[in-house]
């Protein structure tokens, strides 16, 4: 109950085009979720977050789609670019709880 | 701000030797994580501090490994005996005050256990 179940595991996509990562969890008390960005040799970086009171939220060319019925979540990325290459983690945690759960990640590739 | 400090970078022992792991969180951040990611089981919170305090140390995988928080600018995470499993980069983020603040990652310290 406590996992986030991420997909796909990798993605490449081609540059200008749409990146999609698919997020989902069963714990309903999960209040707050997160999106992380990892860039090989770095810490994951906070890169956009959402909570269950909006179903969308568009930062730039990063957008959280959130689906509270089903529990799911996911993150688009328009006009992908090569720089967009990295480490994707969603998370999702309570409040007031002691954890955060991370997604497995998925590794993107766009190409030039 | 210099952000979350980590160190060392980089670690390389061999096995059954203790390593000492160190960070320095952003100041005026009150919670501290200790994280581990490997290939196979990805990002693992070890333990959580709140002002200091341990809150949550279940992730923490055996008693070889132990976490300490002396005051609100110091962190240690030390593993001792430490095994080839426990390769991996650790990373220590910081959060203003509770899990749903923005954790900020430090750059994380490499663990090669020989």
């Amino acid at each position: 109950q406590q996992q986030v179940k991420q997909s796909p595991q990798s993605l490449i996509v081609q540059k200008g085009g749409i990146s999609i990562i698919n997020c989902a969890y069963e714990n309903t008390a999960f209040d707050y979720f997160p999106w992380y960005q990892q860039f090989p040799g770095k810490g994951p970086a906070l890169l956009i977050a959402i909570r269950p009171d909006v179903s969308e939220k568009k930062e730039g060319r990063f957008t959280i789609s959130f689906n509270k019925s089903a529990k799911q979540f996911s993150l688009h990325i328009m006009d992908s670019q090569p720089g967009d290459s990295a480490t994707y983690f969603c998370a999702a945690s309570e409040a007031g709880g002691f954890k955060t759960i991370f997604g497995a990640g998925t590794r993107l590739f766009v190409k030039a | 701000d210099a952000g979350v400090i980590q160190s060392p970078r980089h670690e390389v022992t061999e096995m059954g030797q203790e390593v000492t792991l160190r960070c320095k969180p952003i100041s005026g951040h009150n919670s501290l994580f200790w994280y581990r990611q490997t290939m196979m089981r990805g990002l693992e919170l070890l333990i959580y501090f709140n002002n200091n305090v341990p809150i949550d140390d279940s992730g923490m995988p055996e008693d070889r490994f132990s976490a300490k928080m002396p005051n609100a600018s110091f962190s240690t995470l030390k593993i001792q005996p430490s095994e080839p499993r426990d390769s991996a980069v650790y990373f220590c983020a910081s959060s203003a005050d509770s899990f749903t603040d923005t954790q900020y990652f430090g750059p994380g310290t490499r663990l090669t256990v020989l």
